[in-house]
C-alpha cells in the first residue's frame, strides 16, 4: 500500500512569491492534517480536514495559508505570499476516521520550503 | 511554558548499552501519548503508543505517570539503527485529534 506522499520535496522561492504544496493521503484516510516545522523549534499542528471538511484551522497562523482538499482526496497548502519566516518543513499525515479514540497518523516524507 | 518538553539531548551511547528519554506535558486534559521516531531529513514514524501500565515492544518500555505528567521511553541494547530523534507526542481527543509535539531527543549510538 502506498504511504502518504507529498510534491514537491523541496521548493526554494523568493520571498513574496506564491507556493502550492500538494498531499496525496493513503487512500481511503478520511483524516488529513498539516503541520510544520520551523528551523529549531518543534513540528506544529497547522489544520485538518475530515474529507473535504476543514475540521480544525487553529493552527494556521495567518491567512497567507490557504488550504484545499476539494472531493475529500488531496489536499493542497497555498502559501501567498511567503515570507521568510514561512521557511521549514511542511508535513502531511493522514489517519483513518474513527468514532471515538485516535487513530495512527502516518506522515509523509515533507516539503522543505526556502523562502530568500 | 512548552505544552511538550524533552531534554534535547545529544545522547551519545555505545553499542549495547540502555538509554533513558523523559518527556513532561503540561496539558493534564492530555488523553493518548506516543512516542515518534524521525531519522535525519526524514518523516515522524510511529514507534510505539504509550499506555498508563506501561507497555514494552521488544527492546523498547514505554511508561506513562499521569500524576506528575511524565512520560518515559527505555531502550535495551542499543543498536547502531537506533541513531535517530525520538519525538514525544501527546494528544487531547477533547481539543481534537491534532499532534502535539516536543522537539525531539536525539540519540547516536556508537559501536
Amino acid at each position: 500500500e502506498a504511504g502518504v506522499t507529498q510534491f514537491p520535496s523541496h521548493s526554494v522561492i523568493e520571498k513574496g512569491q506564491t507556493v502550492t504544496l500538494r498531499c496525496d493521503p493513503i487512500s481511503g484516510h478520511d483524516n488529513l492534517y498539516w503541520y510544520r516545522r520551523v528551523m529549531g523549534k518543534e513540528i506544529k499542528f497547522l489544520l485538518h480536514f475530515v474529507k473535504e471538511s476543514k475540521q480544525d484551522e487553529s493552527g494556521m497562523p495567518n491567512n497567507r495559508f490557504l488550504a484545499e482538499r476539494t472531493g475529500g482526496t488531496y489536499s493542497t497548502l497555498k502559501v501567498q505570499p511567503a515570507e521568510l519566516e514561512d521557511s521549514g518543513v511542511y508535513f502531511c499525515a493522514s489517519s483513518q476516521l474513527r468514532t471515538s479514540g485516535t487513530d495512527t497518523q502516518y506522515f509523509g516524507p515533507g516539503t522543505r520550503l526556502t523562502v530568500l | 511554558r512548552k505544552e511538550v518538553e524533552q531534554d534535547p539531548g545529544p545522547f551519545n551511547v555505545p553499542e549495547g548499552a540502555t538509554v533513558a528519554f523523559n518527556c513532561t506535558y503540561s496539558n493534564s486534559a492530555s488523553q493518548s501519548f506516543f512516542w515518534y521516531r524521525q531519522d535525519c531529513r526524514k518523516e515522524p514514524k510511529l514507534l510505539m503508543s504509550v499506555y498508563s501500565s506501561g507497555n514494552e515492544d521488544g527492546r523498547f518500555t514505554a511508561q506513562l505517570n499521569r500524576a506528575s505528567q511524565y512520560i518515559s521511553l527505555l531502550i535495551r541494547d542499543s543498536k547502531l539503527s537506533d541513531s535517530a530523534t525520538y519525538l514525544c507526542v501527546v494528544n487531547d481527543l477533547q481539543a481534537g485529534t491534532a499532534l502535539i509535539f516536543g522537539k525531539g531527543t536525539t540519540l547516536s549510538v556508537s559501536s
